[in-house]
């Protein structure tokens, strides 16, 4: 157990729909990181949040959109949604300071119909 | 433009075996690497860092070889056992800035029984 937590883990939804992932990071990690894997992919960075400040930006959709809150839990939240953004997407928190790895989620998969 | 690559979607080998995982980067500011392992239905799991001020590091059964003037790190995996079989994801890291992992698209290790 990694100690990120991800909800849900499974989701099934409809095209043009919106969605919310959530993911709980480490007790102590300040930073929180999505990354997306498509079929057969490696995992694609999309943002970093750091204390509630968004840190930085990978390839993130205008459609896609993040935040973290105060008690440092995230959501992801995925609109408009089309049958290409079906993928599994996965949550990873880190403390700050030095070389350190991330820990990862189970990973939420998004399957779009 | 995949800055980090593994050339290798699958590699088979007898338990007992040595496992050799190969990744090459092409970000020169890439100063931090890892390597993560995947199960099916999981998060990636941490096993294995490398900075790039070092040429190799070990960790049990688990060595990792960094040869920056090749932009190649591997991963030896001495004796393999059939728990290993999992992906394994190459990733780097520029840890002047945000931190987040650039990966590879993974290598699929079966040990053999």
């Amino acid at each position: 157990d990694s100690g990120v937590t991800q909800t849900p883990k499974h989701l099934i939804t409809a095209t043009g729909q919106r969605v919310t992932l959530r993911c709980s990071p480490r007790s102590g990690d300040l930073s929180v990181y999505w990354y997306q894997q498509s079929l057969d992919q490696g995992l694609q960075f999309l943002i970093q949040y750091y204390n509630g400040e968004e840190r930085a930006k990978g390839n993130i959709l205008e459609r896609f959109s993040a935040q973290q809150f105060p008690d440092l839990h995230s959501e992801l939240n995925l609109s408009s949604l089309e049958l290409g953004d079906s993928a599994l997407y996965f949550c990873a928190s880190s403390v700050e300071g030095g070389r350190t790895e991330a820990f990862f989620g189970q990973g939420t998969r998004l399957t779009v119909v | 433009d995949q800055q980090v690559k593994q050339n290798s979607p699958s590699l088979s080998v007898q338990e007992g075996r040595i496992s050799i995982l190969n990744c090459d980067y092409t970000n020169s500011m890439f100063d931090y690497f890892l390597w993560y392992k995947k199960y099916p239905a999981e998060g990636p799991t941490f096993l294995i860092s490398i900075s790039s001020i070092k040429d190799k590091n070990e960790d049990g059964r688990f060595t990792v070889f960094l040869n920056k003037s090749a932009k190649h790190l591997s991963l030896h995996i001495v004796p393999s056992q059939p728990g290993d079989s999992a992906v394994y994801f190459c990733a780097a890291q520029i840890t002047g800035s945000a931190r987040q992992l650039t990966f590879g698209s993974g290598t699929q290790l079966t040990v053999l029984p």
